[in-house]
């Protein structure tokens, strides 16, 4: 069936350092995939995507790793910050031609100063 | 930056009321999409939309939803006849030709 989750409900971190989400797909057929973060009462940003056909894609203090073998996805930031607090959603677009995410559980990410 | 933009923030409705909720999408944008996410819940899919007509729908947009694109910028949801399970934040999102969908700020549906 088509379903995205993630292993971890929370993640707490220090101030500085790194931060790794994961998250495991379901649906070996997705060629697409996205890393979204959503803050209280807003709407999921755009932070990363990657294709299929790649294993690592960087941005501005944020990677995200695809595994194939094992449908596995991670975002990884770097530094984090206070303001990277929020709830960290992957999605993924099975095959179709509309281009529909199927968005996984979400991880909070709470950072102490 | 050009952002998709939803109205109103916030609807409260009576159960059997219809309510319709608006969205501008990002101007060049070609593909459309309503999502919803129940309170503390992940995002779920509802509609796809493209050249004016339903591209896919889930489970959950059963008879009581509609989607139109009325003019050439706002494209709205409709709930005929709201149920108290309707009461979620319901989220526009749109893009361009490639993937990367870029969500609104979402309309907070209460529905009593």
């Amino acid at each position: 069936g088509e379903s995205v989750g993630l292993h971890l409900p929370t993640l707490s971190v220090q101030e500085g350092d790194n931060s790794i989400i994961n998250c495991a797909y379901s649906n070996s057929a997705s060629d697409y995939f996205i890393w979204y973060k959503q803050e209280s009462g807003k709407g999921p940003q755009f932070i990363i995507d990657i294709r299929s056909n790649m294993d690592k894609r960087q941005g501005q203090r944020v990677t995200v790793l695809l595994n194939k073998t094992v449908k596995h996805l991670s975002l990884q930031i770097a530094a984090t910050q206070p303001g990277d607090s929020a709830v960290y959603f992957c999605a993924e677009n099975p095959p179709s031609n509309t281009g529909k995410l199927i968005f996984g559980q979400g991880t909070t990410l709470q950072v102490k100063p | 930056e050009p952002e998709v933009t939803q109205t109103p923030s916030h609807q409260v409705t009576q159960m059997g009321q219809e309510v319709i909720l608006r969205c501008v999408p990002i101007s060049n944008h070609l593909y459309f999409y309503w999502y919803r996410q129940i309170l503390g819940q992940k995002v779920e899919f509802l509609v796809s939309f493209y050249n004016n007509e339903i591209s896919e729908k889930s489970e959950i947009f059963d008879d009581q939803f509609s989607v139109e694109r009325p003019d050439g910028s706002n494209f709205t949801l409709k709930i005929r006849s709201t149920k108290l399970e309707d009461s979620a934040m319901y989220f526009c999102a749109s893009r361009k030709l490639l993937y990367e969908q870029y969500f609104g700020p979402g309309t907070r549906l209460t529905v009593t």
